[in-house]
């Protein structure tokens, strides 16, 4: 079974600019997660998908970040314009069902930089 | 608000050791609690899920426990081995869009 994919890998991007992420869950799970790792610290949710409606985006920072899941699947974040406090891991998640932790898989992120 | 707590930040064991993570929250009414393992640049995998009506879980050398009353979750490792190096993070399901992570213990074994 595939993984959840992640990409790019890493960027590195000046303040101001804006850059996108994206991720493909593993086949078949509904529910998709974003998160933003800074270092030192645990993944802080940003938004919650339902197949492609949101669930929860209530820690999403809404003036400069968006996201979206085109017809249930892939999922793309972006920030524009990025600050140099959005430098993190944004780790992408998927499971089969929302809220009991059963087959919950993460990727393994986009480290962002900004300088 | 739900808040997750893991004691210590960081601890660096000898090999062979048997050792203990904490995890505390705040609020009692959970669904879930997870632990999983992050190592350097990976992202998350899960070791353990306890769900709200256990009290523990056990796989290989892993042991969690989940004491909902009082608000803790212990994970117990077994004869410690330098492959066990990462971070722990526990997890805790408040509900189905809530799921707040602990900022991790960050574990070293020395050979």
């Amino acid at each position: 079974e595939a993984g959840v994919a992640q990409s790019p890998r890493y960027k590195i991007i000046e303040k101001r600019q804006s850059v996108a992420f994206w991720c493909n869950p593993i086949s078949g799970h509904a529910t998709l997660y974003w998160y933003q790792q800074i270092l030192g610290q645990g993944p802080k949710l940003l938004i919650q998908f339902q197949n492609n409606g949101v669930v929860d985006d209530s820690q999403l920072p809404k003036d400069r970040f968006s996201a979206e899941r085109l017809k249930g699947v892939d999922s793309t974040l972006k920030i524009q314009p990025a600050k140099l406090e959005d430098s993190a891991v944004y780790l992408c998640a998927s499971s089969p069902t929302a809220g009991t932790g059963v087959g919950y898989t993460f990727g393994s992120g986009t480290r962002l930089t900004v300088v | 608000k739900q808040e997750v707590t893991q004691i210590p930040a960081a601890l660096s064991v000898p090999e062979g050791e048997n050792l203990v993570l904490n995890c505390s929250f705040t609020d009692s009414a959970i669904y879930n609690l997870q632990w999983f393992r992050q190592d350097p640049g990976k992202g998350l995998t899960s070791l353990l899920l306890i769900q709200s009506s256990q009290r523990e879980q056990t796989s290989g050398r892993l042991n969690a426990s989940l004491d909902k009353s009082s608000g803790r979750s212990t994970l117990y490792i077994a004869a410690s081995q330098p492959g066990d190096s990462a971070t722990y993070l526990c997890a805790v399901y408040s509900s189905a869009s809530k799921i707040i992570f602990g900022s991790g213990t960050r574990l070293s074994i020395r050979p």
